[in-house]
């Protein structure tokens, strides 16, 4: 079955600290897999999907297959960043997408 | 020119009573769906529907019903509203494959009271 699974419902970082909000997942194919971002009363939004290997606002995650993990890492926090992410799984023949339970990343001052 | 449009953005009504959320793309996807977001902020499908068929339907209780009367438009109608109801729905689109990812609607806040 396809699990995706966010560990920590909330990460406090200093501001210029480093970054890593974790993802694993459980599939058994070839999954595609993506991290969303809900700013305060904004909608949700793809920050970036593994099949990019782009950085986007500072942020990159690779996808570990070995370890079925796809942690994204900011190596400097900024402020700006605090938000809810949401790691998400695509692998079926069905396009469904499922996502983790999300974490909430504070950046502290 | 919004790419994916909800209405409405906020829902207040009363247990017993039926309501429906409207979702608009215009991206020129084939897929919508339909997303609840818990007060824990879980997010979880619901619906699914490619050109107006239905492909994904979540084990979601029969007083939810979707209606897609075209590959731009999937509403939601939901029967005998309950308080566990309350939450925020998400219609999302995407283009078909597994590459593709959602670009969501703003949401609907629904408060069952």
């Amino acid at each position: 079955a396809q699990r995706v699974t966010q560990p920590e419902k909330l990460l406090s970082v200093f501001k210029g600290a480093p970054v890593e909000l974790k993802c694993n997942y459980s599939y058994s194919g070839s999954p595609e897999l993506f991290w969303y971002v809900q700013y305060s009363r904004q909608r949700l939004q793809l920050l970036l999907r593994h099949i990019s290997r782009e950085s986007i606002k500072g942020f990159t995650a690779d996808l570990n297959k070995g370890e079925t993990s796809f942690h994204l890492k900011k190596p400097f926090a900024q402020e700006e960043d605090s938000a809810m992410y949401y790691c998400a799984l695509s692998g079926g023949g069905d396009d469904k997408i499922i996502f983790g339970k999300g974490t909430r990343l504070h950046i502290l001052p | 020119d919004t790419a994916v449009s909800q209405t409405p953005k906020y829902l207040v009504t009363q247990m017993g009573n039926d309501k429906s959320i409207k979702c608009e793309q215009n991206l020129g996807h084939d897929t919508m769906y339909w997303y609840k977001q818990d007060s824990k902020k879980f997010l979880k499908i619901m619906f699914s529907y490619n050109n107006k068929e239905l492909i994904i339907n979540e084990t979601v209780p029969n007083r939810f019903s979707p209606k897609s009367p075209d590959k731009a438009h999937l509403n939601l109608h939901i029967n005998s509203l309950e308080l566990g109801d309350s939450a925020v729905y998400f219609c999302a689109s995407s283009k078909r494959g597994l590459n593709s990812p959602l670009h969501f609607g703003n949401g609907t806040r629904l408060t069952v009271t």
